[in-house]
């Protein structure tokens, strides 16, 4: 059963484009929602989370909207740099466990092309 | 400050050998956490551990042992190896605290296992 999912394996745009990655979830439970972005031999890192009080959160080029009652996450890189390749991952969370527990998506490849 | 350090880098074992992966953590964090990254799977949450002398399961726990004896190490045992256990093993660490966000974390670099 996959709580998180991300259906788009790969997404490719153009240098200086909006990218826009989207991320599903199915567990009305879950209340705070962060994407990870992650290059090859390296281990993930933090780029921008949202809790479920907001439904929208901006840092610089990126934004990360959350539409609760479609329980849809979408995150948008503008404008996108060659240097964002990398895979993303979104996940969510349920502040109430007190484990700071993470669920993941499968992730998006995206190709960002000079 | 070298955050989340993992240990070996990569490792290959015989199927039914055993091994430790070490994860070392230096910014003080409450929380560490075990996860495998299999292609098409994203990161599935192995073990996790709240504090020291504590540990709890994830979502893929079988064939997994772990131990946090001390706060800033948690390490991961596989007793014996299978070949659906090749992954790519990542710790991660975060921290608890009042208007802390606890679920953002930290990973390590990751260590690539083959089992044949």
């Amino acid at each position: 059963d996959q709580q998180v999912k991300q259906n788009s394996p790969s997404l490719s745009v153009q240098e200086g484009r909006i990218s826009i990655l989207n991320c599903d979830y199915t567990n009305s439970m879950f209340d705070y929602f962060l994407w990870y972005k992650k290059y090859p031999a390296e281990g993930p890192t933090f780029l921008i989370s949202i809790s479920s009080i907001k439904d929208k959160n901006e840092d610089g080029r990126f934004t990360v909207f959350l539409n609760k009652s479609a329980k849809h996450l979408s995150l948008h890189i503008v404008p996108s740099q060659p240097g964002d390749s990398a895979v993303y991952f979104c996940a969510a969370s349920k502040s109430s466990g007190n484990t700071g527990k993470l669920i993941f998506g499968q992730g998006t490849t995206l190709q960002v092309k000079p | 400050n070298a955050g989340v350090t993992q240990t070996p880098k990569f490792r290959v074992l015989k199927t039914g050998q055993s091994m430790t992966l070490l994860c070392a953590q230096d910014m003080n964090h409450e929380y560490m956490y075990w996860y495998r990254q299999d292609p098409g799977m994203g990161l599935r949450l192995i073990h996790y551990s709240v504090g020291e002398g504590t540990t709890a399961k994830g979502e893929v726990p079988d064939g997994y042992n772990v131990s946090r004896l001390k706060k800033q190490n948690f390490l991961l045992g596989l007793e014996s190896a299978a070949p659906s256990q090749t992954s790519v093993y990542f710790c991660a660490s975060s921290h608890r605290g009042p208007g802390v966000s606890q679920e953002t974390q930290y990973f390590g670099p990751g260590t690539r296992l083959l089992v044949l």
